[in-house]
């Protein structure tokens, strides 16, 4: 089945201990994407990768880093969380740019 | 810089009612505008993508048109049905083969009531 997997899909965690939100997908996509999705602010995007080893900053990169070693991977690593990264994040992946894009089902995190 | 908008935020109506939801954007210079659709504890759907150079994209009981002179989408619901009932978002694509990326709108959540 073609899908984009996320994990964990919820992590309640501290400020300041590392983490990584891992991203797969099974179709092949060239491009891929993190969002951010907060109350009254809606979809935001942080990073995006047009393909392997190339990746940009969205609207709200400050405090992540990605990479994208292999096509199917997009990793989204918080350094240092802190409290106001508390949000629902979405992976999504299309197969080119000017496409739809395929979201996963979320990952809720909570930063204490 | 580009603004999406999407009126109402929220929309109930009755089984079988035909529906508008309307999605606005700023700045007419886009590659393409998407819906999507969003259930509750899930991810999004994509519904329908219009380029950039088409007028309107059908799937099913759905219908979505562009007109950018206007900066206006519509997404058109026949026949509503209770599964209908979730949050449709609107995206413009601002980069196209530049970057892909996606202003979002911030939803309509509509409920089909039985």
């Amino acid at each position: 089945e073609a899908q984009v997997t996320q994990n964990p899909r919820y992590l309640i965690t501290v400020t300041g201990k590392k983490l990584t939100v891992t991203c797969s997908q099974n179709m092949n996509h060239e491009y891929m994407s993190w969002y951010r999705q907060d109350p009254g602010l809606g979809l935001r995007q942080i990073y995006y990768s047009m393909n392997v080893e190339v990746t940009d900053k969205g609207d709200v990169p400050e405090g992540y880093k990605v990479s994208r070693k292999e096509k199917r991977n997009f990793p989204l690593i918080l350094e240092s969380p802190s409290p106001n990264q508390t949000s629902l994040y979405f992976c999504a992946s299309s197969l080119t740019l000017n496409q739809p894009q395929h979201f996963g089902d979320g990952t809720r995190l909570s930063i204490l | 810089k580009q603004e999406v908008t999407q009126i109402p935020a929220a929309l109930s109506v009755p089984e079988g009612e035909n529906l508008v939801l309307n999605c606005s954007f700023t700045d007419s210079a886009i590659y393409n505008l998407q819906w999507f659709r969003q259930d509750p504890g899930k991810g999004l759907t994509s519904l329908l993508l219009i380029q950039s150079s088409q007028r309107e994209q059908t799937s099913g009981r759905l219908n979505a048109s562009l007109d950018k002179s206007s900066g206006r989408s519509t997404l058109y619901i026949a026949a509503s049905q209770p599964g209908d009932s979730a949050t449709y978002l609107c995206a413009a694509d601002t980069q196209g083969n530049q970057g892909g990326k996606l202003i979002f709108g911030q939803g309509t959540e509509l409920s089909v009531k039985p």
